[in-house]
């Protein structure tokens, strides 16, 4: 079975640039979650998605979106990119997100310049 | 808002010697995990735990959830090379919430 792949890998994006991440979860995984992860802050959650809907969103910016699709893959962006924006952005699958282990992606490291 | 706090936040180790990390949360978790991230890696799940006072061994590794479930720790026995990496803890605040508080992780050296 395939992993969690993230594409792409890294990016380099200026100010206030914005910017698609993608994520393609472990098949037959319908939860997908988001994390941002920078060496002063840990991992913080973004958000999950189950079923092309969001069932629960950290406290980000509204500069940050996502959403997922049918297929279960999902998205994340970030418009109007600002230098602390720059992170190793995580995806985890998992089948339902109801109390199970996440399985993470790769991630895609942007650097915001 | 809620906070899951890891300490220590570093740890160097001979080969041989122990290692524990501690993760203490503001608020009572459901359930709490442990995720292993190598260093250029991405975190891969290491156990979850449940229930108030719960012990779980994997070989040199022991985890244990606090009876008040608002602190786990981890113990690494006799600690290898293979050992070293960031250890995260995951708290879940409540069931069905479809989000973890991530720890601010340990990381371990392991001098040979």
């Amino acid at each position: 079975k395939a992993g969690v792949t993230q594409t792409p890998r890294y990016l380099i994006k200026t100010r206030g640039q914005q910017v698609t991440l993608s994520c393609s979860p472990i098949s037959g995984h319908r939860s997908v979650s988001w994390y941002q992860q920078t060496p002063g802050q840990g991992l913080q959650f973004l958000f999950e998605y189950f079923s092309e809907t969001q069932r629960n969103k950290g406290n980000f910016p509204g500069r940050f979106s996502g959403r997922q699709f049918s297929n279960s893959r999902s998205e994340m962006n970030v418009s109007t990119l600002e230098l602390g924006d720059s992170a190793l952005y995580l995806c985890a699958s998992s089948p339902a997100g109801w109390d199970e282990k996440l399985f993470f992606g790769s991630g895609t490291q942007l650097s915001v310049l | 808002g809620q906070q899951v706090m890891q300490i220590p936040q570093y740890q160097h180790v001979q080969e041989g010697e122990d290692f524990t990390t501690y993760c203490n949360s503001s608020t009572t978790l459901s359930n709490i995990q442990w995720y292993k991230q190598r260093p250029g890696g991405h975190p891969v799940f290491l156990i979850q735990l449940v229930k108030s006072g719960e012990v779980k061994k994997q070989k040199r590794l022991t985890f244990q959830f606090g009876e008040a479930k608002k602190n786990s720790s981890l113990h690494i026995t006799a600690t290898q090379t293979t050992d070293v990496g960031t250890y995260f803890c995951a708290g879940s605040p409540r069931a069905g919430t479809y989000k973890y508080i991530f720890g601010t992780g340990t990381r371990l050296k392991v001098l040979a």
